[in-house]
C-alpha cells in the first residue's frame, strides 16, 4: 500500500458525460501528480501541483482540468468524454517538487467510455 | 527534453537465471532514475532510485540498478528471478530539479519455472 489512495477504482460513463476522479496523496506529501496510463499511448504524465499551486503541464487536453485543494487532496476532472479517453488514470505523490524524492502510485481509476 | 528507451518489449527467463531489464535516457543536466514495477490489475510500485552516489542501487525485492553515465543507462538486474517477479516494469527519469516524471513504453518480464 503505498500511502495514495483513489476514488473511484473503476467508472463506466457515456461519451459526452463528465466525470470527477479523485485523489488523496500520502500524508505529508505536498505535490501531486496525475498520469493517464493507455494501451496505445503508454504512460503520460498530464499535470502536478504543489500545495495548491500548479507547478509542471504535461499532455494534458483541454477538456481535462485539476485542482488541489488546502487540505492537499486532488480532482482530476474530465469533460465532454470520448472513446479514446478510457484509460487507467493514475494520481501520484511525493514529498516536494523538483527534488529526487520518490513518487509514490496510488492503484489508479479506470475509466471506461461507452 | 528528456526521454526513456526500454528496448525490449518483452524479456523471458527461468526461475533461478539472472534477469536484466534494459533502459537508456536521455536528459539534460544530471539525471534522477527510477524503476517501478506494475503487477495485473494494480498500480505502480516504487523498486529503488538512482540520485548520486554509487553506481549500483540497491531496492525492493533482491532487485538492483547499474547507472552508467557514459552510455546513459539504467538497466535493472536480479542475480536469481522467481516466478512472481513476472509482471510490468517501468524505467523512468526525472530532470535535475524538474518536476516531470517521464516514463519508458515498459518491458513485461516472464519468468518461467
Amino acid at each position: 500500500d503505498s500511502g495514495v489512495t483513489q476514488t473511484p477504482k473503476h467508472l463506466i460513463t457515456a461519451t459526452g458525460q463528465r466525470v470527477t476522479l479523485r485523489c488523496s496523496p500520502r500524508s505529508g506529501d505536498l505535490s501531486v501528480y496525475w498520469y493517464q496510463q493507455s494501451l496505445d499511448q503508454g504512460l503520460q504524465f498530464l499535470i502536478q501541483y504543489y500545495n495548491g499551486e500548479e507547478r509542471a503541464k504535461g499532455n494534458i487536453l483541454e477538456r481535462f482540468s485539476a485542482q488541489q485543494f488546502p487540505d492537499l487532496h486532488s480532482e482530476l476532472n474530465l469533460s465532454s468524454l470520448e472513446l479514446g479517453d478510457s484509460a487507467l488514470y493514475f494520481c501520484a505523490s511525493s514529498v516536494d517538487s523538483g527534488r529526487p524524492s520518490t513518487i509514490y502510485f496510488g492503484e489508479g481509476s479506470w475509466l471506461t467510455v461507452v | 527534453a528528456q526521454s526513456v528507451a526500454q528496448p525490449e518489449d518483452q524479456v523471458n527467463v527461468a526461475e533461478g537465471n539472472p534477469l536484466t531489464v534494459k533502459c537508456t535516457y536521455s536528459v539534460s543536466g544530471n539525471p534522477y532514475l527510477f524503476w517501478y514495477v506494475q503487477y495485473p490489475n494494480r498500480g505502480l510500485q516504487f523498486l529503488l532510485k538512482y540520485i548520486t552516489g554509487d553506481n549500483l542501487v540497491k531496492g525492493s525485492y533482491g532487485f538492483e540498478a547499474e547507472f552508467n553515465k557514459s552510455q546513459t543507462s539504467f538497466h535493472l538486474k536480479k542475480p536469481s528471478a522467481l516466478v512472481s517477479d513476472s509482471a510490468l516494469y517501468f524505467c523512468a527519469v526525472k530532470r535535475e530539479y524538474g518536476n516531470k516524471l517521464v516514463f519508458g513504453a515498459g518491458t513485461i518480464l516472464r519468468v518461467k519455472s
